[in-house]
This record gives C-alpha cells, sequence and structure tokens, in this order.
C-alpha cells in the first residue's frame, strides 16, 4: 500500500514547457517533503525538500508547492530543459521513526 | 570522497543461493538504510538503521536480514533468494537530522533466475 500516491506515471513536454507533477499523502504524521531526480542507471539525487508550514520553495527552475490542509504537494519544472527529463520521485518523511516513503515515480520527457 | 559505496554492481543468483549487497559510506552517516526499487512502484524501504547496532524493519523486510557493526557499512543479506527478489537495490546514508534527506549508491541490480 502506497503511502504516497504520485501522478502523473508519465509525462512528455516541449522544451521551454512546464511539466507538473502531483502527490498526495493521509498520513498527518509525515514532517518533511523531499523530492529526488533520477537518471537512468543512477541512484536517486536529492533535489528540493519542503516542510509542511510553508506553502511555496523555489531551488532554480524547480519549484515545490504545499497544501497541508489538502495533503497534496507539487513539483514544478520551470523552462524545461531535455537535460531534466529523468525520473521524479517525491518522497514524505517521518520523524518518530526515521522511515522515508516514496511514490511510484513519474518520467518525464523534455522534448527540444 | 566515495560517498556511498555498493558492491557488487550486477549479480545473478538462482533460486535458494544466499549473497550478501556491501554498502559503504565515508560521510559519517549516523543513518543508513536499504531500498529495492521495482517498475512502477517506487522505492520501498526494505531495513534500516540510526546508529552502530540499532537496525530496524521498513516495509518490505521478508527474505532479508542486516547488521550495522560499525558507522561505515551496511551489508544487506538475501537468505535464500527467490524470483520475487529480482530488483536493483540502493543503500542511502544521511545524518540523523537530515529528515529524509538521503545521499545514495549507484545501485545493484540484483537477477534470480
Amino acid at each position: 500500500q502506497q503511502q504516497v500516491k504520485q501522478s502523473p506515471q508519465s509525462l512528455i513536454v516541449q522544451k521551454g514547457g512546464i511539466p507538473i507533477i502531483n502527490c498526495a499523502y493521509e498520513n498527518t504524521a509525515f514532517d518533511y517533503f523531499p523530492w529526488y531526480q533520477q537518471f537512468p542507471g543512477k541512484g536517486p539525487a536529492l533535489l528540493i525538500a519542503i516542510r509542511p508550514d510553508v506553502s511555496e520553495k523555489k531551488e532554480g527552475r524547480f519549484t515545490i508547492s504545499f497544501n497541508k490542509s489538502a495533503k497534496q504537494f507539487s513539483l514544478h519544472i520551470m523552462d524545461s530543459q531535455p537535460g531534466d527529463s529523468a525520473t521524479y520521485f517525491c518522497a514524505a518523511y517521518r520523524s518518530n521513526d526515521y522511515k522515508l516513503s516514496f511514490g511510484a515515480g513519474t518520467t518525464v520527457t523534455v522534448r527540444a | 570522497n566515495a560517498g556511498v559505496t555498493q558492491t557488487p554492481k550486477f549479480q545473478v543468483l538462482k533460486t535458494g543461493q544466499s549473497m550478501t549487497l556491501q554498502c559503504a559510506q565515508d560521510m559519517n552517516h549516523e543513518y543508513m538504510s536499504w531500498y529495492r526499487q521495482d517498475p512502477g512502484m517506487g522505492l520501498r524501504l526494505i531495513h534500516y538503521s540510526v546508529g552502530a547496532g540499532i537496525t530496524d524493519q521498513g516495509e518490505v523486510p521478508n527474505g532479508y536480514n542486516v547488521s550495522r557493526s560499525t558507522t561505515e557499512d551496511f551489508p544487506l543479506r538475501l537468505l535464500s533468494a527467490a524470483p520475487s527478489q529480482t530488483s536493483v537495490y540502493f543503500c542511502a546514508s544521511s545524518y540523523i537530522a537530515g529528515r529524509g534527506e538521503l545521499f545514495f549508491g549507484e545501485g545493484s541490480r540484483l537477477t534470480v533466475l
């Protein structure tokens, strides 16, 4: 049973477009929400993270939006580039037992 | 700085065989964990450790064993391999205060025939 639901499974955008990945959770014990980027044949790498008391966070072209009441959060990739083509995972962390749960992943393809 | 090192990168086993996936980190991280990655299922936590001598189960621990005798090493043992354990395995580490901001290894691809 996936504790973090992620959608869509895959998406394709043109260069300069804004891919949006959505995630939702039920367990209110989650208290930190990182996103990971994974290229083929590599391990995931931390991209950006947000606390639930913050509604938005930007790092470069990557923006996280967080809606605590709806228990939803999303990743936007602004001005996407072919080099952003990768699989993206949202995740949720519980400090009380040190567990990090991942969504199923979204494969993003940015066409030149 | 090597970060998180996993060996082997590839392994083929027959059903019933046992093996150990090695993981070492040189960042003095207290927290270490093992995940398996399967298509459409994301990464699922197998076991984790918050320090030497302390281990705990994740979401999918059955068929796997771990120990943490040093801060640096966290091996994952497959006791009797089954085809359902065919997967890519990732080791990850962080400081305890890292709040899920993990450093991952490059992965170990295991095939069980």
